[in-house]
């Protein structure tokens, strides 16, 4: 199994640009979730799909953060401007099924805005 | 919503000691509760998990207690060894799944 596919792993943009991360969960896992990793605010959900529909975007920091899921094996995160304090590292998880069980989680992609 | 504390910060220990982590939840509704080890670079990996039904868990040199009434659960470490070195975060979900993350403990395991 290819565990779940993160790219890009690393970007560094200019303040303003727009940035798009995405991600390829595991096959056959029908929840899907991204979460963003700093020193200072630690791992906090943004926002969580069960089959393709969001099922709670409250983690999302402001209307500059979009997130889709068109199909079961891809889901974008889109930061539209992007600013400085959106540096940080983003991870998605996938995990077969909607009751509360084992996530497992991509390598991230390391997201610097000048 | 689920509020997650981690003590402590940060774990200094000699090789072959035991390290302890420690977390307290709010939320009364919450059933499971994983514990995920994070190496550099890496994305957090699930080493063990409880749910609200078991008070306590072991696999080899792990093992997970659960207190549901004082709502803390705490990971033992026995027997450290340099490749536990890592950062270890406990979490804490509701039937929903949605995971709360505590802010993470930095073992650092000594030879």
């Amino acid at each position: 199994d290819a565990g779940v596919i993160q790219s890009p792993r690393h970007e560094v943009t200019e303040m303003g640009q727009e940035v798009t991360l995405r991600c390829k969960p595991i096959s056959g896992h029908n929840s899907l979730f991204w979460y963003r990793q700093t020193m200072m605010r630690g791992l906090e959900l943004l926002i969580y799909f069960n089959n393709n529909v969001p099922i709670d975007d409250s983690g999302m920091p402001e209307d500059r953060f979009s997130a889709k899921m068109p199909n079961a094996s891809f889901s974008t995160l889109k930061i539209q401007p992007s600013e400085p304090r959106d540096s940080a590292v983003y991870f998605c998880a996938s995990r077969r099924g909607q009751d509360a069980g084992e996530l497992f989680f991509g390598e991230g992609s390391r997201l610097t805005v000048l | 919503g689920e509020n997650v504390e981690q003590h402590p910060s940060t774990l200094s220990v000699q090789e072959g000691d035991s390290a302890v982590i420690k977390c307290t939840y709010s939320d009364s509704a919450s059933n499971y509760f994983p514990w995920y080890k994070q190496e550099l670079g890496k994305g957090p990996q699930l080493i063990i998990d409880i749910r609200s039904n078991v008070g306590e868990k072991k696999d080899q040199r792990i093992a997970v207690t659960l207190n549901k009434t004082a709502k803390h659960f705490s990971l033992h470490i026995t027997e450290t060894q340099p490749e536990d070195s890592a950062v270890y975060f406990c979490a804490a979900s509701d039937s929903w799944g949605k995971l709360q993350f505590g802010a993470g403990t930095q073992v650092v395991v000594t030879p």
